[in-house]
């Protein structure tokens, strides 16, 4: 039962262009969803993360956005550049149980 | 620097050996968790731990086990019982396990492999 989906397991993009990365869930019950960034043989590193009681965060170039009647979030990078090259994973965090659930994740291509 | 540390980076098991993969953290956090990535799968959840001596199941904790010792340290054992354990093993901690929803900080990962 994937809580968690994200339904496009690549992406590639112009430089200077807007990514946009997408996530769905099906658990109501998540209180937070998160943004990770990851590249080749290391770990993910955090990028950014939003209530849901909020339907917007907004960090530098990276947005996300929180459509909680559709389940759905997303993450905007404007302007994209070459070094965001990496997958992205969102992760939903559920208070009951401390968990986060991650998606499958995204791979982002900037193509310079 | 702070951080977590997993070690070794690759490791290799022969079939019906226990082995024990390596996490340490110095950032002082009171939760840490272990997760296993398989190629076009997302991070599941294997084990975690909100505080010293105390751990739980996570989602796919059949063939492994965890303990807790010590803050900064959370070893996994992957059994002889877990029957496909080839797969990138990622380690992480966050602040409080207890509070919220602060970022995970990640280990480099662990890459396991069967002989």
């Amino acid at each position: 039962d994937q809580q968690v989906k994200q339904n496009s397991p690549s992406l590639s993009v112009q430089e200077g262009r807007i990514s946009i990365l997408n996530c769905d869930y099906t658990n109501s019950m998540f209180d937070y969803f998160l943004w990770y960034k990851k590249y080749p043989a290391e770990g993910p590193t955090f990028l950014i993360s939003i209530s849901s009681i909020k339907d917007k965060n907004e960090d530098g170039r990276f947005t996300v956005f929180l459509n909680k009647s559709a389940k759905h979030l997303s993450l905007h990078i404007v302007p994209s550049q070459p070094g965001d090259s990496a997958v992205y994973f969102c992760a939903a965090f559920h208070s009951g149980t401390y968990k986060y659930i991650f998606g499958t994740g995204t791979r982002l291509k900037v193509l310079a | 620097d702070g951080g977590i540390t997993q070690s070794p980076k690759y490791l290799f098991r022969k079939e019906g050996q226990n082995v024990t993969l390596s996490c340490e953290q110095n950032l002082n956090h009171d939760a840490m968790y272990w997760y296993r990535q398989d190629p076009g799968q997302g991070l599941r959840l294997i084990y975690y731990s909100q505080i010293v001596n105390d751990f739980q199941k996570g989602d796919i904790a059949e063939g492994y086990s965890v303990s807790r010792e010590k803050k900064e340290s959370f070893p996994l054992t992957v059994t002889s019982a877990q029957k496909n354990p080839t797969a990138f093993y990622l380690c992480a901690s966050s602040i409080d396990g207890t509070g919220g929803h602060q970022p995970q900080h990640f280990g480099d990962g662990t890459r396991l492999s069967i002989l």
